[in-house]
């Protein structure tokens, strides 16, 4: 997700189905990729990474698709909790660089 | 886990006061920490990135005399906000990676938020 102005895209699930939270990244040479959860009031918590050698990832729950070709990375969450709800920042690097750069960000709610 | 502890988690204070935030590695070194702007509803802005023993970097249109910068050890970066005034009011994180470790995610604190009456 982008965020347009001052207002952050907004999915809202239903407890206990998939979540898809998608991010357009901006620089092909970008090569390791990250999905962060922020909660109200807290610094961004790591969820998920992956790097440029790769089109997928599975975590705990979660998984990440990444598709080089038309720059595009997305976070499944699979069987939503309301301990979800957040909003999930997508951010690129360079493996060989120091900067990350994030995405707009999206908000997730998730209804019990 | 990498933990990065941040403090004052809040601040209110008058304006022209100046702030001084404090950033922690709690069990890694880091050589590189880096400082972030949020405002509300929008994403991480990078301001400056925080370098041990050398001057830090700072993005542009991000004033050096406004936002001190001081990486005096592996494991401690502060930002002072000096002269604060109300459009500093913010929230600010900072974020480290373990020296050593390119292709490693940073680690955030939980952030300061700062309002300046």
């Amino acid at each position: 997700g982008e965020s347009v102005g001052l207002h952050l895209p907004t999915l809202s699930v239903q407890e206990g189905d998939n979540s898809i939270i998608n991010c357009a990244y901006s620089n092909s040479a970008s090569d390791y990729f990250i999905w962060y959860k922020q909660e109200s009031g807290k610094g961004p918590q790591f969820i998920i990474d992956i790097r440029s050698n790769m089109d997928k990832r599975q975590g705990q729950r979660v998984t990440v698709l990444l598709n080089k070709t038309v720059k595009h990375l997305s976070l499944q969450i699979a069987a939503t909790q309301p301990g979800d709800s957040a909003v999930y920042f997508c951010a690129e690097n360079s493996i060989a660089g120091n900067m990350l750069t994030f995405g707009g960000g999206t908000r997730l709610m998730v209804k019990p | 886990g990498a933990v990065v502890s941040q403090h004052p988690s809040r601040v209110i204070c008058k304006s022209g006061t100046s702030v001084k935030i404090e950033c922690r590695s709690l069990d890694f070194q880091a050589t590189t920490m880096f400082w972030y702007r949020q405002f509300p509803k929008q994403s991480l802005m990078l301001m400056a990135t925080s370098n041990e023993g050398s001057k830090a970097t700072y993005e542009q249109g991000v004033e050096k005399d406004k936002f001190l910068i001081n990486h005096a050890s592996l494991t401690l970066s502060t930002l002072t906000v000096t002269s604060a005034h109300p459009e500093d009011s913010s929230f600010y994180i900072c974020s480290a990676r373990p020296t050593g470790t390119g292709n490693q995610p940073q680690h955030f604190g939980d952030g300061t938020r700062l309002s300046i009456l």
